[in-house]
């Protein structure tokens, strides 16, 4: 069974941009969760999404904003991109969301110029 | 907002030592997850825990719901043992919706030769 796949796994931006990062969770998942790494405050919750709906959304910006599909694929958009942006972007899979078992993928590491 | 700390934040230690590394929280949960990250970024999820005791190999990790605290213990440690570990903790309403996992800072471990 292939596992979550996060593309790209690397990009470089610079400010004032926009990204849009791509997650394929686990098939039949239908919860995707999406996550921000940095060395300064570690892992933080973005959002999560199930059946094409926002579920839990974390304390960030609304620069940030995700989208899932009917397929349970999910894009994760982030406009006007700032230097503390750049961090690893990782998204998690489970069946039913929260606190199951969550799969996570590679993640993509963002750099921001 | 649950608050999660692990302790210790670095720990190096020679193979086939004995290794505990602490995690507490602040407010009730539905379940605990201990992660593992290689450098990289990947992230594995080692287990998912409400009560007691599991065991995965050389890996045990127990939970005291009434002491909000939780321990991942590696045996017989080895090199490639070698990763941060990073507790999370998250909360599942009865009415299916769960709040985004909280992350602990993680801790870097170095299993050495």
């Amino acid at each position: 069974k292939a596992g979550v796949t996060q593309t790209p796994r690397y990009l470089i931006k610079t400010r004032g941009q926009q990204v849009t990062l791509s997650c394929s969770p686990i098939s039949g998942h239908r919860s995707v969760s999406w996550y921000q790494q940095t060395p300064g405050q570690g892992l933080q919750f973005l959002f999560e999404y199930f059946s094409e709906t926002q579920r839990n959304k974390g304390n960030f910006p609304g620069r940030f904003s995700g989208r899932q599909f009917s397929n349970s694929r999910s894009e994760m958009n982030v406009s006007t991109l700032e230097l503390g942006d750049s961090a690893l972007y990782l998204c998690a899979s489970s069946l039913a969301g929260g606190a199951p078992p969550q799969h996570f993928g590679d993640g993509t590491r963002l750099s921001i110029l | 907002k649950n608050e999660v700390e692990q302790s210790p934040q670095n720990l190096t230690a020679q193979e086939g030592e004995f290794i505990t590394i602490n995690c507490s929280y602040s407010v009730g949960i539905s379940a605990l997850h201990w992660l593992q990250q290689h450098p990289g970024g990947g992230i594995v999820s080692l287990f998912m825990l409400s009560s007691g005791k599991k065991k995965h190999g050389r890996l045990i990790a127990t939970i005291n719901i009434q002491e909000k605290h939780s321990s991942l213990h590696i045996t017989a440690s080895h090199p490639r043992d070698s990763a941060v570990y990073i507790c999370a903790v998250g909360y599942v309403y009865s009415g299916g919706g769960a709040d985004g996992l909280t992350f602990g800072k993680g801790t870097h471990l170095i299993i050495q030769p």
